[in-house]
């Protein structure tokens, strides 16, 4: 069964530029969960997907946004980009959402660099 | 507001000694998760376990132990007789009931020495 993937696996971009990250869950799974690490902020989660829709989101600006396909594949968009948004995002996928007794699958992160 | 600390910046320790992770978390909740993530210096987070606030029976799985005490705001998780494969960053991590206001603490660097 494959696993997590996330494309694309590096990234380079300028300073207002705007970004969209891609993730394909495993097979079978509905909920898409998105997060971001950085040296300065450590790991914060980003939002949450399930069946197309978000059921919660973390403590980002509005310049990150999300969706979810009916695949369930998802992408997250960071318009407007600034140098504080290099950071490695990562995505995990499980069957349900989080406030479930699920276990989590990590993909390997896209790692974004601004400059 | 949420809170979750992880004292220990770095740990070493040699191969088979037994050490544990310290977790102390704040919040207001009175149902909550609790969890804990590996990441190996590859990059990708492996998660490891998730404990509901109502649940504070101990787990075990394999090497891995979690001790989960309400009265202290705890969720400490040993490795016994560890591992070099062992040697990652572990995050603990807080959310809500629905998997909303998910905070993780800074993390902690472990080295097992062979």
């Amino acid at each position: 069964k494959a696993g997590v993937t996330q494309t694309p696996r590096y990234l380079i971009k300028t300073r207002g530029q705007q970004v969209t990250l891609s993730c394909s869950p495993i097979s079978g799974h509905r909920s898409v969960s998105w997060y971001q690490q950085t040296p300065g902020q450590g790991l914060q989660f980003l939002f949450e997907y399930f069946s197309e829709t978000q059921r919660n989101k973390g403590n980002f600006p509005g310049r990150f946004s999300g969706r979810q396909f009916s695949n369930s594949r998802s992408e997250m968009n960071v318009s407007t980009l600034e140098l504080g948004d290099s950071a490695l995002y990562l995505c995990a996928s499980s069957l349900r959402p989080g406030g479930y007794q699920e276990t989590q699958y990590f993909g390997p992160g896209t790692r974004l660099l601004v400059l | 507001a949420q809170k979750v600390t992880q004292a220990q910046t770095e740990i070493s320790v040699v191969e088979k000694e037994d050490v544990t992770l310290d977790c102390v978390y704040e919040t207001r909740d009175t149902t909550y998760y609790l969890f804990w993530y590996k990441q190996p210096p590859s990059g990708e987070l492996v998660f490891l376990i998730r404990r509901n606030s109502f649940d504070e029976q101990n787990e075990i799985s394999g090497r891995y132990s979690w001790n989960f005490q309400k009265s202290t705001s705890s969720f400490n998780f040993t490795i016994t007789a560890s591992q070099v494969v062992d040697s990652a960053v572990y995050f603990c991590a807080l959310s809500g009931a629905s998997y909303d206001k998910v905070i993780f603490g800074p993390g902690t660097s472990l080295s097992v020495i062979p």
